[in-house]
């Protein structure tokens, strides 16, 4: 099976920079995925790691290192619409899992 | 991207009747499907597997008999919830994976989600 932690919540200030993170424990690990989830909306994707080291994707850097079963997304220039879920998910040989996901909320 | 369109978007039914929603790759071929339910302020659960023809992989404390997915294309899964109840209330999401030509097969590309409303 799968665990995969995050904090439940997080809160920053607009422009700021805001590092969610991630723990993850499973067998036969095929992949990290970070998904943006605004309310009652479906989850659209971010980015995605397989190798340890970091990816970078604009405002967006997602980090992974697979021998200590952990993950950051980073957010920069944080905007007031970056306010959303952001959820940590993780593909083993058969199927992605999601954690409970992280609400960020962005304040002026 | 891809992209992977569900209907309806919402829907409103009594309890005991049956609904189906229905999950659609538009420009890819979907060679696996996932099936997620989510309930308020919480996260994604899988529900189900489905590879093309072939039968779904359910995942524990699914019940088959209610939650009846059909994958009979590369384009089209179903999700029938059957003999619904209140509880059944949930947003619905459906996941499909291609790996054809031009598609990554690391990527999951989400419907819109079905907010589904039991009376």
């Amino acid at each position: 099976g799968q665990n995969i932690d995050q904090p439940t919540e997080m809160t920053a200030t607009e422009g700021a920079i805001v590092q969610i993170n991630c723990t993850y424990q499973t067998s036969g690990f095929n992949g990290l995925f970070w998904y943006q989830q605004h309310a009652g909306e479906a989850p659209t994707f971010l980015s995605y790691n397989v190798l340890d080291g970091l990816e970078e994707k604009g405002r967006f850097s997602s980090f992974l290192s697979r021998s200590k079963g952990y993950s950051y997304l980073l957010l920069k220039e944080l905007q007031m619409k970056d306010s959303a879920s952001y959820l940590c998910a993780v593909r083993d040989r058969r199927d992605m899992r999601f954690g409970a996901g992280t609400r960020l909320t962005v304040k002026p | 991207g891809a992209v992977v369109s569900q209907h309806p978007s919402w829907v409103i039914c009594k309890s005991g009747t049956s609904v189906k929603i229905e999950c659609r790759s538009l420009d890819f071929q979907a060679t696996t499907m996932f099936w997620y339910r989510q309930f308020p302020k919480q996260s994604l659960m899988l529900m189900a597997t489905s590879n093309e023809g072939s039968k779904a992989t359910y995942e524990q404390g699914v019940e088959k008999d209610k939650f009846l997915i059909n994958h009979a294309s590369l384009t089209l899964s179903t999700l029938t919830v059957t003999s619904a109840h209140p509880e059944d209330s949930s947003f619905y999401i459906c996941s499909a994976r291609g790996g054809g030509q031009g598609q990554s097969s690391y990527e999951q590309y989400f419907g819109p989600g079905t907010r589904l409303t039991v009376t």
